[in-house]
């Protein structure tokens, strides 16, 4: 088992671009999470869901959308990217307390 | 909303000592978890405590949660360096048992060799 991966590993954006950051897992968990890390800083939930086709905001939702069209897949969507954005995201997924989390998209905006 | 500090922010240890992060949140918790983050890692899941007062054991490793369950440590014995990293503490928000996360910004372990 891959577990869970996270595509790409670092990206640089300028202002104003969009991207989406890739999360896939092969442990068929029903749970999944998005959450950012900043410097120092603990981690910042963003957008979580619990199956397909259900997601909902976590702590940190503005400037990100979110979809679970599948089991394995949760893609996290930046449209226009901005200097607050630049963090480490972590995606995770779960199916009951433990969170396994993919190794991060290191992001940059500048 | 729910906020969960931890302290101390960093620890600088000597291989051999012992070493305790705090971990205290604004609300009770129905469960804590706790995670170790490498640098340049990703944060692995070491525990979670359920029950008022628990205290579980890994090797040298020693959680407790308090009785109120509004407050856990993480307790080190004879450090060494592989011990090295970010230890978190994450309790659940929202009304929910697991999932929704809410952690500390964790205790920073040194190890001087």
């Amino acid at each position: 088992n891959a577990g869970v991966t996270q595509t790409p590993k670092f990206r640089i954006l300028k202002i104003g671009q969009s991207m989406t950051l890739q999360c896939t897992q092969d442990m068929n968990h029903n749970y999944m999470y998005w959450y950012r890390q900043d410097p120092g800083m603990g981690l910042k939930l963003i957008y979580y869901s619990v199956g397909a086709g259900i997601t909902d905001k976590g702590e940190v939702p503005n400037g990100y959308n979110v979809s679970r069209s599948t089991t394995e897949d949760f893609p996290l969507r930046l449209e226009l990217a901005a200097p607050s954005q630049t963090s480490v995201y972590f995606c995770a997924s779960s199916e009951l307390a433990e969170q396994y989390f993919g190794p991060g998209t290191r992001l940059t905006v500048t | 909303g729910q906020q969960v500090m931890q302290i101390p922010q960093y620890q600088h240890v000597q291989e051999g000592e012992d070493f305790t992060t705090y971990c205290n949140s604004s609300t009770t918790l129905s469960n804590i978890q706790w995670y170790k983050q490498r640098p340049g890692g990703h944060p692995v899941f070491l525990i979670q405590l359920v029950k008022s007062g628990e205290v579980k054991k890994q090797k040298r490793l020693t959680f407790q949660f308090g009785e109120a369950k509004k407050n856990s440590s993480l307790h080190i014995t004879a450090t060494q360096t592989t011990d090295v990293g970010t230890y978190f503490c994450a309790g659940p928000f929202g009304g929910t048992s697991y999932g929704k996360l809410t952690f500390g910004q964790g205790t920073i372990l040194t190890v001087h060799p």
